[in-house]
């Protein structure tokens, strides 16, 4: 059973415009989540993360926003570049085995010009 | 600048035959791991190795042996392919020190027929 669950598969936007990624988690006990961006024939690669004890971080033009009553965070990214077109993988690790993560299913993001 | 290389990049496998994904990683990192990726269920964890001469089960273990000789190196088996195991394969390393980024190989598309 997947403990962490990203439920669109697929977000379309505007180049310029914000991209909202949801990501929902089942583990009480995850308190370190991560983004990942994926792009074809590549690896995925380190974004962003977040601590279980904060709310909120900011690199950039990404920001991550963790709801841990909701079991709930979010990726938002301002403004939205061609280049942003990618897989985007939400993940989440648990105390000290933070190199163990488990995955979300992945969100194709597609910037339009 | 090699980071963590994975060879092959493309398998096809027929039922029953074994081989070995390769991976290799030059950052002197504890950590390695194997993932697999399936459409709709994100990146699973199959095996992990937090040092040279210690692995551990992950989430799918079932049909991989993995070992771990020399810290740089983490080689994956499959004894007996099925198609089931038909994948993307993806090896990961990590310093392991608290709160570490996962650095990704670029990835084996293994097809079993």
């Amino acid at each position: 059973d997947q403990q962490v669950k990203q439920n669109s598969p697929s977000l379309s936007v505007q180049e310029g415009r914000i991209s909202i990624l949801n990501c929902d988690y089942t583990n009480s006990m995850f308190d370190y989540f991560l983004w990942y961006k994926k792009y074809p024939a590549e690896g995925p690669t380190f974004l962003i993360s977040i601590s279980s004890i904060k709310d909120k971080n900011e690199d950039g033009r990404f920001t991550v926003f963790l709801n841990k009553s909701a079991k709930h965070l979010s990726l938002h990214i301002v403004p939205s570049q061609p280049g942003d077109s990618a897989v985007y993988f939400c993940a989440a690790s648990a105390g000290s085995n933070d190199y163990k993560l488990s995955f979300g299913a992945g969100t194709t993001v597609t910037v339009r010009a | 600048n090699a980071g963590v290389t994975q060879t092959p990049k493309f398998q096809v496998l027929k039922t029953g035959q074994s081989m070995t994904l390769q991976c290799a990683q030059d950052m002197n990192h504890e950590y390695m791991s194997w993932y697999r990726q399936d459409p709709g269920m994100g990146l699973r964890l199959i095996h992990y190795s937090v040092g040279a001469g210690i692995t551990d089960q992950g989430e799918v273990p079932n049909g991989y042996n993995v070992s771990r000789s020399t810290t740089e190196d983490f080689p994956l088996r499959l004894l007996s392919a099925a198609p089931s195991q038909t994948s993307v394969y993806f090896c990961a390393s990590s310093s392991g020190t608290q709160r570490s980024e996962l650095f990704f190989g670029s990835g084996t598309q293994l097809s079993v027929l």
